[in-house]
This record gives structure tokens, C-alpha cells and sequence, in this order.
């Protein structure tokens, strides 16, 4: 089946810092999202990219399709307390079912 | 608009017992989705469903588990006779009508977290 991989598993940064994180696929997905989930929560849609070589921000956030459909990366820039979560891209393709495959998710730490 | 509401949030289950978890959409979407998120995993699709049709079961285990979304109220997960490791974080979401692109992207509740003694 389809997986996407996203590592390392933790990452921690200093508040302020920009951060970025990867993920990649085996195989191609027509739509990349990436999620934030807080803890005892679901989680969250940040970013939705439907076009490869898509480039799209939101507020301090900035994600981008892969020409290649096979990856996609978040920026965050100028890192805040509240950023602390687990973000987790996910990978969905068109017709009747359009389920989404996640990634195991990267747990951001920010240092105030 | 109420977003997608799951419940119970928490729900601790003997072995042996049943469990049901239940989910109602956002307003105006039809198509309900079941994942399942394990400890320090990512979340894995267990089954998609419309009003009164399952359309894809191909992430449920073959035995125990059922889901249904009838014509009234919630979309149910039923996990009979449980065991220990069916704990775990079942969330629901729920997209509008349509498959045009973007009109799918899903909305999740805050899910229901499962303990089995």
C-alpha cells in the first residue's frame, strides 16, 4: 500500500526559529494536506496543495507540492509556544473514496 | 456550525465488552470516515461510508468491528468483544458532497479514545 514517511520523529527548536519538515511517498497522491493535532484532539487541516510545483501559505506557514507528486515540505517560520503539536501530512488521491494516507507525524518541541 | 462531534471522548471497556462509538458530521456532509490512530502512529483509514451504504471496508479487521451510517442520526463504530489492543484513539471525519477537487478534504472530530482493561 501507499506510505509516506516523514522523519526525524521529534524535532525541537528555540522559540522563533523557522522549521521546516519533509515528507515523502512511494507513489503519487493528487492532493497533498498537512495536519496539526494537539494533544486529546483531532487533528486539524493547515494547508491543502491540489497542483504539483503548488506553493501556498498560511499566515507564518508555507507548504509546497512536489513536482513530482511523490513529496511535499511545511515551513514554519518565526516559531511560537502555541506551534507545539504533532504535524502530519497526508496524501489523498481523486475519486469515490478520496481516503487520506498519513504520515506518522513529526512532534514539534519550541523552547521559549 | 457545530464541527464534526464524536462521542463518547472516553470510553473504558473490560475484555469481552462491546464498544460503541458514535459520530455525527458537520452539517451538510454525507460522507463519514473512520481512522484509527495507535500511540505515536499516524492515523490509518478503517472504513468509509454514506448514507445507509458502506463504500470502502478495506482498512477494517475482518472480525469484531462493524460500521454503520443510517438514514437518521450518527454514524456508529462497533467493536464487539474487545481486547487489549483495540485501545486506541478512533476518529471520525466527515466531507461535503461532491469530487471535485478540494471538496473532499476532511474534517475530523476530536475522537474517542479507548482504553480495554
Amino acid at each position: 500500500g501507499q506510505q509516506l514517511n516523514q522523519s526525524p520523529q521529534s524535532m525541537f527548536i528555540q522559540e522563533g526559529e523557522d522549521v521546516s519538515m519533509n515528507c515523502t511517498s512511494s507513489s503519487i497522491f493528487n492532493t497533498w494536506l498537512w495536519y496539526k493535532q494537539d494533544p486529546g484532539e483531532g487533528p486539524v487541516l493547515l494547508i491543502a496543495l491540489y497542483k504539483a510545483g503548488e506553493l501556498t501559505s498560511n499566515g507564518r506557514l508555507t507548504a509546497q507540492f512536489g513536482i513530482t507528486r511523490k513529496d511535499s515540505f511545511l515551513n514554519i517560520s518565526a516559531s511560537i509556544p502555541s506551534d507545539v503539536g504533532i504535524y502530519f501530512c497526508a496524501g489523498q488521491n481523486y475519486g469515490a473514496n478520496s481516503k487520506l494516507t498519513f504520515g506518522k507525524g513529526i512532534t514539534l518541541s519550541v523552547r521559549p | 456550525n457545530a464541527g464534526v462531534m464524536q462521542n463518547p471522548r472516553h470510553l473504558v471497556r473490560r475484555r469481552g465488552q462491546e464498544a460503541r462509538l458514535r459520530c455525527s458530521p458537520m452539517k451538510g456532509h454525507s460522507h463519514v470516515y473512520w481512522y484509527r490512530q495507535l500511540p505515536e502512529e499516524g492515523l490509518k483509514f478503517m472504513v468509509y461510508l454514506q448514507k445507509e451504504n458502506i463504500i470502502d471496508e478495506s482498512g477494517m479487521p475482518k472480525e469484531r468491528f462493524s460500521a454503520e451510517f443510517p438514514k437518521e442520526g450518527p454514524s456508529i463504530l462497533r467493536i464487539q468483544q474487545v481486547v487489549r489492543g483495540d485501545s486506541a484513539a478512533y476518529f471520525c471525519a466527515s466531507s461535503p458532497l461532491g469530487r471535485q477537487a478540494g471538496a473532499n478534504v476532511l474534517t475530523f472530530g476530536a475522537g474517542s479514545r479507548l482504553t480495554v482493561l
